[in-house]
């Protein structure tokens, strides 16, 4: 089955600063990628994703980066706030797996002002 | 629109004990999914559902875990009994694409 490695697991960057999050996935089939953000004590919430028909994706700040050859993917967030600080997922499913997901271990992003 | 409904938020058992989880998804979505997320770690998929049909269970402790949508709209997670190591966040999703989350119910088994 799929496997998905996120690193690094803890990640601390100034304000205004950018942090990157990176994920490596194991099965070749794997064709979406989302990135989920939860806020300690609340839901995850998806804040962008990417299929595998598409290099890269931009949402103001956010930003993230598939390289299909290497397996992996990149969440970019640009110009950190306070607010962006909380526990970031990656993501991966193929399309003949119904839509499950597999998720990355998270890494909890503080921004400190 | 409204989001992912679950009940109870918060629920303290003892070990042995039963309890029951409920999910109402998002209106329209066939696709329902019960995650465990265990404190530091992502969600695990538990089962998924497509309508009230089991699409992937390979991962139901199928001994003391038991889930069922018999109307393909809603559906209830069940532990029983429960172990210490159960205790979690157990996370409702739904989707027609994209996966919504609900707010999770957070169980503690002492």
């Amino acid at each position: 089955g799929e496997n998905v490695e996120q690193h690094p697991s803890t990640l601390s960057v100034q304000e205004g600063d950018s942090a990157v999050i990176k994920c490596t996935y194991s099965d070749s089939a794997s064709n979406y990628f989302p990135w989920y953000k939860q806020e300690l004590g609340k839901r995850p919430q998806l804040i962008i994703d990417i299929r595998s028909n598409v290099g890269e994706k931009k949402d103001q700040r956010i930003a993230v980066t598939l390289n299909k050859t290497a397996k992996h993917f990149s969440l970019h967030i640009t110009e950190t706030q306070p607010e962006d600080s909380a526990v970031y997922f990656c993501a991966a499913s193929s399309i003949d797996s119904w839509g499950k997901l597999q998720f990355g271990a998270g890494t909890q992003v503080v921004v400190t002002p | 629109e409204a989001g992912v409904a679950q009940s109870p938020r918060y629920k303290i058992i003892e070990k042995r004990q039963s309890v029951a989880f409920w999910c109402n998804p998002i209106s329209g979505h066939a696709t329902l999914y019960w995650y465990q997320q265990i404190l530091g770690q992502g969600p695990k998929l538990l089962i998924q559902f497509q309508n009230n049909g089991v699409v992937d269970d390979s991962q139901l402790p199928k001994d003391r875990f038991s889930a069922e949508r018999l109307k393909g709209v809603d559906s209830t997670l069940k532990i029983q009994p429960a172990k210490l190591e159960d205790s979690a966040v157990y996370l409702c999703a739904s989707s027609t694409d994209t996966q919504y989350f609900g707010p999770g119910t957070r169980l503690t088994v002492l």
